[in-house]
């Protein structure tokens, strides 16, 4: 079952603007983790957040989980078009557990 | 970093027969694979939980008779996709977990399967 949702399902910006996507999901989670999908190919891990963590940066992201309205962002700044993807946010439950995934946002960077 | 290596990419088969798809971890030990099915522009959704030396767990709904998982060693998992339909027809992707490494998953690259 769905656990994550995203939010804007799609969003289109041109290169060099930050991009935000956000995600909520319903149950208490362990962990909470973003992936990136460029069409027809397998997922990278971008980034996790614990549920004891705010904040975490990457390079060029930002992620955010706010455990108590059960809600995570990724910010990616001066973005670029090779940042074209579907991103989907993850929820795990445990060390070893599954994803739940959620249903994802194409992004869209113009040149 | 930890790879995942799954084949084949694209496969094409008769209704009827069965298509088995590898998913390898190239570097790391994994006692856990999981295996998605993912439709056009659409999530990843779980099918099972592939355990090393015992039954996977499979998600509910979907069938395991039909889609049969091995996970006989550390490195590698496989899920047969028996006498195959048309709606079988998607894009499967497994994905593993480097037990000594970070809770990041790793994923293989996917297989699309069509079925005619």
């Amino acid at each position: 079952s769905q656990q994550g949702e995203e939010d804007p399902q799609a969003l289109s910006i041109q290169e060099g603007e930050n991009a935000t996507m956000n995600c909520s999901y319903k149950t208490s989670i362990n962990n909470l983790q973003w992936y990136r999908q460029n069409s027809g190919r397998g997922l990278v891990h971008l980034i996790l957040i614990r549920s004891n963590e705010r904040e975490k940066h990457s390079g060029r992201l930002r992620v955010t989980l706010d455990t108590s309205k059960k809600s995570s962002s990724l910010l990616i700044t001066a973005s670029r078009a090779a940042d074209t993807a579907s991103y989907f946010c993850a929820t795990g439950t445990g060390a070893n557990s599954k994803l739940t995934f959620g249903k994802g946002i194409t992004l869209s960077v113009r040149p | 970093g930890a790879v995942v290596s799954q084949h084949p990419s694209r496969v094409i088969c008769k209704s009827g027969t069965s298509v088995k798809i590898e998913c390898r971890s190239l570097d790391f030990q994994a006692t856990t694979m999981f295996w998605y099915r993912q439709f056009p522009k659409q999530s990843l959704m779980l099918m099972a939980t592939s355990n090393e030396g015992s039954k996977a767990t499979y998600e509910q709904g979907v069938e395991k008779d039909k889609f049969l998982i091995n996970h006989a060693s550390l490195t590698l998992s496989t899920l047969t996709v028996t006498s195959a339909h048309p709606e079988d027809s998607s894009f499967y992707i497994c994905s593993a977990r480097d037990v000594q490494g970070n809770y990041g998953y790793t994923f293989g690259s996917g297989t699309r399967l069509t079925v005619v």
